[in-house]
């Protein structure tokens, strides 16, 4: 079964930029989207069909996909993007979701 | 504006059948589809399968001895059975909205969450 990579966390300073990866086998073939989910809440989309943004998400939120890894950039971070990351993909009839990321602002 | 309410038992006993209900406002349950996914305490997510409008489904390979899935459209609701619960089985379970296969998740429940505990 295909299987998405993420690191376990990463740590950003307020007002700089996190990048968040999701590696897979090819992963530039698929359609990536990302999660970010806060403690106690369901997960709410921020990045969807590798790099395109939903409405009421800000500029700051990014994505791009190449080769094996799919990453989601968060610019000039902010206190209120700590949280956990998925990206999620579609792949032999089965949704896979990443491992996680945990994002801290310091 | 769309809304998925999860619903049903929050306290199960191990072997019995875990049976939750997702209830839809502000969108027809006749289109898209419609798919369940959970999370145990302090891990990450897993699908655990989709149905769709016309009532298909399909399921994560993981979990399909167990899972059975219907929709019912007369009251804009679709519903989640699991066989044979275990303590493996304690999490919260969304109910979640996507256009295809391809698309997102653009509409999530709150989640509601199932323990599974004698």
């Amino acid at each position: 079964s295909y299987e998405l990579t993420q690191s376990l966390s990463v740590s950003v300073a307020l007002g700089q930029t996190a990048r968040i990866t999701c590696g897979g086998n090819n992963i530039e073939n698929k359609n990536v989207h990302w999660y970010q989910q806060k403690p106690g809440q369901a997960p709410m989309l921020v990045i969807y069909g590798d790099s395109n943004r939903p409405s009421g998400i800000p500029e700051r939120f990014s994505g791009s996909n190449s080769g094996n890894t799919a990453t989601l950039t968060i610019s000039r971070a902010q206190a209120g993007d700590e949280a956990d990351y998925y990206c999620q993909v579609w792949d032999s009839s089965s949704y896979v979701f990443g491992t996680g990321t945990k994002v801290t602002v310091l | 504006q769309v809304q998925l309410q999860e619903s049903g038992p929050g306290l199960l006993k191990p072997s019995v059948t875990l049976s939750l209900t997702c209830t839809v406002s502000g969108a027809s349950i006749r289109s898209y589809y419609w798919s369940w996914i959970r999370q145990p305490p302090g891990k990450g997510l897993e699908w655990i399968g989709y149905i769709n409008y016309s009532g298909s489904t399909n399921y994560n390979p993981s979990l399909k001895s167990r899972v059975t899935m219907s929709i019912d459209t007369s009251n804009n609701q679709f519903s989640l059975r699991l066989n044979s619960v275990t303590a493996a089985d304690t999490a919260v379970y969304y109910c979640a909205r996507e256009r295809s296969t391809i698309d997102p998740f653009e509409y999530w429940g709150q989640g509601t969450l199932v323990t599974v505990s004698s």
